[in-house]
């Protein structure tokens, strides 16, 4: 069983704060997104990383992909109110029949106050 | 519509009652995903649907959850002898062809309560 801890389950930080949020497992996984959620909706896709290693920015959001591939990371740089959500990790698995199947991390509940 | 939508959107229901949820995916996706996710948590994966089949139903948690996809379109979710247990966002998602690091598109989620 592949499993992905992500850390921490809440967050509370004030406007223009920095950020880094966890996402680790002991399984090795083909790629990882993060998604973000917002109350009422379903989890939107932020990022997709594929490659041990792998830096992306999306704006004030850098993600990263670990060399082996079994971790990640998210950072915010000055944290805002509108960043406020659930921040989900979710790894792929590649092959069999896990073939487009997502496990997910517990979320990451982020709140910016201003 | 040009995004993933399910019905109901709330449904309460008493213990031991079926209930049946519809996902609508966007059209042109091949791939299915049926999640389950509690109150501000992360999402458990149910079943994969590629097509009308389903390679994966690792995830169903019972004999009591079923689901079939028709058309290679639209899915339902069903739950018999629904328990309190069962409480949750059931959430259905879509993809273009089934890759793992293909973006899943979800919809907005059922809301199931079971008193």
């Amino acid at each position: 069983t592949q499993l992905l801890e992500q850390s921490p389950q809440f967050l509370s930080i004030q406007e223009g704060e920095n950020l880094t949020v966890y996402c680790n497992s002991s399984s090795v996984f083909s790629s990882l997104q993060w998604y973000r959620q917002e109350p009422g909706e379903g989890p939107v896709l932020l990022v997709t990383v594929v490659t041990g290693g792998e830096v992306k920015k999306l704006k004030r959001l850098t993600f990263q992909f670990g060399d082996a591939r079994k971790d990640s990371s998210l950072h915010i740089t000055a944290a805002q109110p509108g960043d406020t959500g659930l921040y989900l990790c979710a790894g792929g698995y590649a092959g069999g029949t896990s073939y487009g199947k997502l496990t997910f991390g517990q979320g990451t509940i982020l709140t910016v106050h201003p | 519509g040009a995004g993933v939508s399910q019905s109901p959107s709330n449904k309460v229901t008493e213990k031991g009652k079926d209930v049946e949820l519809r996902c609508d995916p966007i059209s042109g996706h091949t791939a299915l995903y049926w999640y389950r996710q509690s109150l501000g948590q992360g999402l458990e994966f149910l079943i994969y649907f590629q097509g009308n089949s389903a390679p994966d139903k690792s995830g169903l948690p019972s004999d009591r959850f079923s689901a079939e996809r028709t058309g290679g379109s639209v899915s339902t979710l069903t739950i018999q002898r629904t328990q309190q247990e069962d409480s949750a966002v059931y959430l259905c998602a879509s993809s273009l062809g089934g890759l793992e690091r293909e973006t899943q598109y979800f919809g907005p989620g059922t809301r199931l309560l079971v008193l």
